[in-house]
């Protein structure tokens, strides 16, 4: 119940595409949805966040969007550009401590330019 | 730039011995969080610190593992009788006690243990 599913592992998309990754959760206590970007040799950093009282929130390229009823949320990247290329984790967490924060497996993305 | 420093990046050790990591949070951030990550995987919990206290520990820190905040300040992540199944990265994260809920992550402490 605890779990966050992350889909797919791995992505490969061209310059300019649209990048697509998926999260599944069960806990219906969770009740904020980050997304952290990383890079090889660095720590995660947050990205964009979510809150299950609206369904989508964009920050410049990037877009969330939140199924409550499906309890699946996913991010997408407009306009991939190689510098994108990082490893992207989705997470939920009850609150906004950081202990309850439950982490994806992760999505290795890769931007072809 | 004071964003939260970790030492040492790199650690290589023998099975048995007993490895240290310090992090040094951002300094207004009352909040310290360590986290384990393996290789294609997402960040795990290990322990949670709110000022000195320790307010939660994950059940994969064994008794082996011990973290202190002793004053409130920077953390120690000591492992003692180090096996091959610690070799991770080690994340240490702080936030502060606001609603955001943002976890501002180190660049961790990588433990090889032969």
């Amino acid at each position: 119940q605890q779990q966050v599913k992350q889909s797919p592992q791995s992505l490969i998309v061209q310059k300019g595409g649209i990048s697509i990754i998926n999260c599944a959760y069960e806990n219906t206590a969770f009740d904020y949805f980050p997304w952290y970007q990383q890079f090889p040799g660095k720590g995660p950093a947050l990205l964009i966040a979510i809150r299950p009282d609206v369904s989508e929130k964009k920050e410049g390229r990037f877009t969330i969007s939140f199924n409550k009823s499906a309890k699946q949320f996913s991010l997408h990247i407009m306009d991939s550009q190689p510098g994108d290329s990082a490893t992207y984790f989705c997470a939920a967490s009850i609150g906004t401590g950081g202990f309850k924060t439950i982490f994806g497996a992760g999505t290795r993305l890769f931007v072809k330019a | 730039d004071t964003g939260v420093s970790q030492n040492p990046r790199h650690k290589i050790t023998k099975r048995g011995q007993n490895v240290t990591f310090r992090c040094d949070p951002i300094s207004e951030h009352n909040r310290l969080y360590w986290y384990r990550q393996t290789l294609g995987q997402g960040p795990e919990f290990l322990t949670y610190f709110q000022n000195e206290a320790q307010l939660e520990k994950s059940r994969l820190l064994s008794d082996r593992f011990s973290a202190e905040r002793p004053k409130g300040s920077f953390s120690t992540l000591e492992i003692q009788r180090t096996e091959q199944g610690d070799s991770a990265m080690y994340l240490c994260a702080s936030s502060s006690q606001g609603p955001s809920g943002e976890l501002f992550f180190g660049e961790g402490s990588r433990l090889t243990v032969l």
